[in-house]
């Protein structure tokens, strides 16, 4: 099945600076969603992006769908912005079923 | 307001029993989804169900049982032979005609086995 590796594993930041977060994946998909889980566990749809750009506020994501990779960006982070963010790509089968990289723990401090 | 319900929110057990989570969404979806979560890890996929009475097995299903009687609802069962049941059980739901939108989830139900 597809692979997905997602870096850093952790990433600390001050309020207010930027960060990309990168989802390298094994295999062609269909489709590609970011995910933000928060402390409690929940986790909320970012984008669904199976190629192409989207921006949300102050979040934007990039797939490149032939090199096989997706970006995140959170521009002037906010500490509620904390928690773990996950790339989830789904395979070309008609199931689609998500596979979860591990994320990436991010913490952002006053 | 349409969401997924996943009730308890948290659940204790006594090794040895059977457990079942529910899941249950007014969302309208055909396809839904029970991932697993173990701390500082992604899901896993145990149970898919894309149409009423019919589910198919994801990545680590051994040691649990779904049904799917209703549209609405796709309860997961732990039961005994599951080795290491105790995680963070979240279920999902997607429009399967749909396929530009997303899969939606609970709130999960975090299991605590001892």
């Amino acid at each position: 099945g597809i692979q997905v590796e997602q870096s850093p594993p952790d990433l600390i930041l001050q309020e207010g600076a930027n960060s990309t977060l990168r989802c390298n994946f094994s295999d062609s998909v269909n489709n590609l969603q970011w995910f933000h889980q928060n402390p409690w566990g929940q986790l909320i749809n970012l984008f669904y992006i199976p190629s192409g750009t989207k921006q949300n506020g102050r979040l934007s994501a990039t797939t490149v769908a032939t090199e096989r990779y997706s970006l995140l960006y959170i521009s002037s982070s906010q500490t509620t912005d904390s928690g773990v963010y996950f790339c989830a790509p789904s395979d070309q089968g008609g199931s689609e079923k998500l596979v979860f990289g591990k994320g990436t723990k991010l913490t952002v401090n006053p | 307001d349409g969401g997924i319900t996943q009730s308890p929110k948290y659940l204790f057990r006594k090794e040895g029993q059977n457990v079942t989570l529910s899941c249950e969404q007014n969302l309208n979806h055909d396809a839904m989804y029970w991932y697993r979560q173990d701390p500082g890890q992604g899901l896993r996929l145990i149970y898919y169900s894309q149409i009423v009475n019919d589910f198919q097995k994801g990545d680590i299903a051994e040691g649990y049982s779904v049904s799917r009687e209703k549209k609405e609802s796709f309860p997961l069962t732990v039961t005994s032979a599951q080795k290491n049941p105790t995680a963070f059980y979240l279920c999902a739901s997607k429009d399967r005609a749909a396929r530009h939108l997303p899969l939606h989830f609970g709130n999960g139900t975090r299991l605590t086995v001892t």
